[in-house]
């Protein structure tokens, strides 16, 4: 079954501390990306990798981290430095132009 | 700043009725174009992308882009309940901007019975 998967679906966290939110692919796709939605709003690219152990910010990266060790896999860390980190996180991969999200995570920091 | 813009809504349509969608873009370099249907909690899930000029058709949905005016919209044919979600428009600007989409507001879309 292919598809992206993101985990934990909710996550809680106390201010001040790092989380670190997981997504995994088995479609083959070469890029992948996070975005982040508040409620009302569109979606804002966070960070972007169109290959391994390459990465670049989006237009919110500020408090965010990344890495992209495997093909698969793309972990986004909220660190403390990120201001207002509670949103909908949402993972996606492409092929060509056309990107597939996965579930989202929902991240509450309180 | 590149923009894609999107009247938020609601948009409410009777059961059987055509929805349309609108949405304009800033950057006139756009190469691809794409609607998304987002129900409440959950994430985006793609249901159309165009390319070219005119219109694109799959079963009871219609994409039609004017790259001159900028602007591309989404047409749905006897609209059902089921429809009813956010509809996101997203644009891929081309060039070096690999995969990088921006999207508009989204429309909420309310189909009633």
């Amino acid at each position: 079954d292919g598809g992206i998967t993101q985990s934990p679906k909710y996550l809680f966290r106390k201010e001040g501390q790092n989380v670190t939110l997981s997504c995994e692919q088995n479609l083959n796709h070469d890029a992948m990306y996070w975005y982040r939605q508040d409620p009302g709003q569109g979606l804002r690219l966070i960070y972007y990798s169109q290959i391994v152990n390459d990465f670049q910010k989006g237009d919110i990266a500020e408090g965010y981290s990344v890495s992209r060790e495997k093909k698969e896999s793309f972990p986004l860390t909220v660190t403390s430095a990120q201001k207002n980190p509670t949103a909908f996180y949402l993972c996606a991969s492409s092929i060509r132009d056309e990107q597939y999200f996965g579930p989202g995570t929902r991240l509450t920091v309180t | 700043q590149k923009e894609v813009e999107q009247n938020s809504g609601p948009l409410s349509v009777p059961e059987g009725a055509i929805a349309s969608l609108n949405c304009t873009y800033s950057d006139r370099g756009s190469q691809s174009f794409f609607w998304y249907r987002q129900y409440s909690g959950k994430s985006p899930e793609l249901i159309m992308f165009i390319y070219s000029n005119g219109d694109k058709e799959d079963g009871r949905f219609t994409a039609q882009l004017n790259k001159a005016s900028q602007y591309v919209s989404l047409l749905i044919r006897d609209s059902q309940p089921s429809d009813s979600a956010t509809y996101l428009c997203a644009v891929h600007a081309g060039g070096t901007s690999y995969g990088k989409l921006t999207f508009g507001q989204g429309t909420i879309l309310t189909v009633h019975p």
